[in-house]
């Protein structure tokens, strides 16, 4: 079981560029989260998708996007890079929670893309 | 004030020391409580779920005290292997079942030979 994969795993971008990470979730999941960590900090949620449905959004601005394909995989898009973007991303998997209120299924997440804006 | 406090330390103990790392959170609805690791410059491993009724995994023991929305982690004869970031998570309910992870600032510890 290859676990969570994400690439790519570094990137150097500029300022009011574009930029897409893509995440590869573990054998048998079907829900995608993205989260941002920058130095010094927790994680960050940004959106968490299902079904191929953005299902639940952080405080994130627009510029900031997904995807999740058939196969359950997931981007996650930036658009006009700011340095504040610069961060580590990360990626979680996990099987849906088919009852609501019986708490999360267990989360593993990839071992990030590391985004350098300059 | 931030949904999930913790002291970001850092702790410097010995080998051998017990350490305890102390979380609060804002929203009384929260509903699962979680303390994941992270080694430096690698992602989040959980390390354990808590519970109101307190549990223990080895050496570690989680505690939740829902009165006073705090979580707490006991490691106890530490070792060289424990240094890590100590991230404290809560969920709150709704209606999506996996609900978004909040995620503390961390703790991080470093454990001295």
């Amino acid at each position: 079981d290859a676990g969570v994969t994400q690439s790519p795993t570094h990137l150097i971008k500029t300022r009011g560029q574009q930029v897409t990470l893509r995440c590869s979730p573990k054998s048998g999941h079907d829900t995608v989260s993205w989260y941002q960590q920058a130095l010094g900090q927790g994680p960050q949620f940004i959106f968490q998708y299902y079904e191929e449905e953005e299902r639940q959004r952080g405080n994130f601005p627009d510029r900031f996007s997904g995807h999740q394909f058939p196969n359950y995989s997931s981007e996650l898009n930036v658009n006009a890079l700011l340095l504040g973007d610069s961060a580590l991303y990360l990626c979680a998997s996990s099987l849906a929670q088919k009852i609501a209120g019986q708490g999360n299924t267990e989360a593993f997440f990839g071992q990030g893309t590391r985004l350098t804006v300059v | 004030r931030k949904e999930v406090e913790q002291d970001p330390g850092p702790f410097n103990v010995p080998e051998g020391a017990t350490v305890a790392f102390n979380c609060t959170y804002s929203n009384s609805a929260s509903q699962s409580f979680f303390w994941y690791r992270q080694d430096c410059r690698k992602e989040p491993k959980l390390l354990m779920s808590v519970y109101s009724s307190g549990n223990e995994d080895g050496r570690f023991t989680a505690q939740l005290n829902r009165a006073s929305q705090y979580i707490s982690l006991l490691i106890r004869d530490s070792k060289l292997s424990d240094s890590a970031t100590y991230l404290c998570v809560v969920t709150y309910g709704g209606p999506f079942g996996n609900e978004k992870l909040t995620f503390g600032t961390g703790t991080r510890l470093t454990i001295i030979p």
